[in-house]
C-alpha cells in the first residue's frame, strides 16, 4: 500500500522562504508530484521529481530522496498569493506503478 | 476539450437516493481517476482507468460505488442509496498515458446529500 505524511498546517511571513516535507512509503514507486490547492478551486501541478535530487522552476523548488522516502517543496519570496495547500503525491503501487496517491495536503497561510 | 469538463458542477439529492457524475477528459488522455474530496481533506482515491486495462477499483468506500468509461473517453461514477458521508467534492483527472507525469484535474462535482 502507499502512505504519504505531510504536516497539516504551516504559516509563514510575505518575502521569507518556506519548506514543506513529505515523507511516503510505498509499495512501488514512479515519481512524486507537488500540486498547489487554493480554496474552492482544483488542484494545479507545481513539480515533478523521479530522480533524486533538486528541481527548481521559478520561486518554486523540490527535492526528492528515493532512499528515505521524502521529499520537500521550497516556496522563496513568498507571496500572498502562495497562501493555499499543497498536495504530495506520489505514483506508485500495485498497478505497474501508476495509480497516483495524495497526501492529506498542507494548508500554508501566509502573513503580510 | 480545451480541458476536462464535469457535470454537474453542483448536486443536491436526497438521502437513499442515486447519482450519476459525469467526466469528460482532456481529448487523448488514455489516463482518467476520480478522487474525492471532504471539506479540509486531501484527495482520497476512488478508481482509476488506462487505456483498455480493467480499472483499478481499490479505492472505491463501497459497493454503493461504481464507474465505467465508455470508448476509452467520458467516465461515469454512479452513487446507489446515497448517504449523508458521501457528501463531498468529487473531482476528475486525466493524463496523456502512462509515462506522463501531470493530471489535469476537472472543477469538481460538490454533492449535497440531505
Amino acid at each position: 500500500g502507499q502512505n504519504i505524511d505531510q504536516p497539516t498546517e504551516m504559516t509563514a511571513t510575505e518575502g521569507a522562504i518556506v519548506q514543506i516535507n513529505c515523507t511516503y512509503q510505498t509499495s512501488g514507486f514512479n515519481g512524486l508530484f507537488w500540486y498547489q490547492q487554493h480554496a474552492g478551486e482544483a488542484p494545479t501541478f507545481l513539480s515533478y521529481n523521479v530522480l533524486d535530487g533538486l528541481e527548481e522552476k521559478g520561486r518554486f523548488s523540490s527535492f526528492l530522496s528515493r532512499s528515505k522516502g521524502y521529499s520537500y517543496l521550497l516556496l522563496k519570496e513568498l507571496q500572498m498569493k502562495d497562501s493555499a495547500s499543497y498536495l504530495c503525491a506520489v505514483r506508485g503501487g500495485n498497478t505497474g506503478g501508476f495509480k497516483t496517491i495524495f497526501g492529506a495536503g498542507t494548508r500554508l497561510f501566509v502573513k503580510a | 476539450g480545451a480541458g476536462v469538463s464535469q457535470s454537474p458542477s453542483n448536486k443536491v439529492t436526497e438521502k437513499g437516493k442515486d447519482v450519476e457524475l459525469r467526466c469528460d477528459p482532456i481529448s487523448g488522455h488514455t489516463a482518467l481517476y476520480w478522487y474525492r474530496q471532504s471539506l479540509g481533506q486531501g484527495l482520497e482515491f476512488l478508481i482509476y482507468f488506462q487505456g483498455n486495462s480493467a480499472p483499478d477499483k481499490s479505492g472505491l468506500p463501497s459497493d454503493r460505488f461504481s464507474a465505467e468509461r465508455t470508448g476509452g473517453s467520458v467516465s461515469t461514477l454512479t452513487i446507489q442509496r446515497t448517504q449523508q458521508e458521501d457528501s463531498a467534492v468529487y473531482l476528475c483527472a486525466s493524463s496523456r498515458d502512462r509515462m506522463n507525469e501531470k493530471l489535469f484535474f476537472g472543477s469538481g462535482t460538490q454533492l449535497s446529500v440531505l
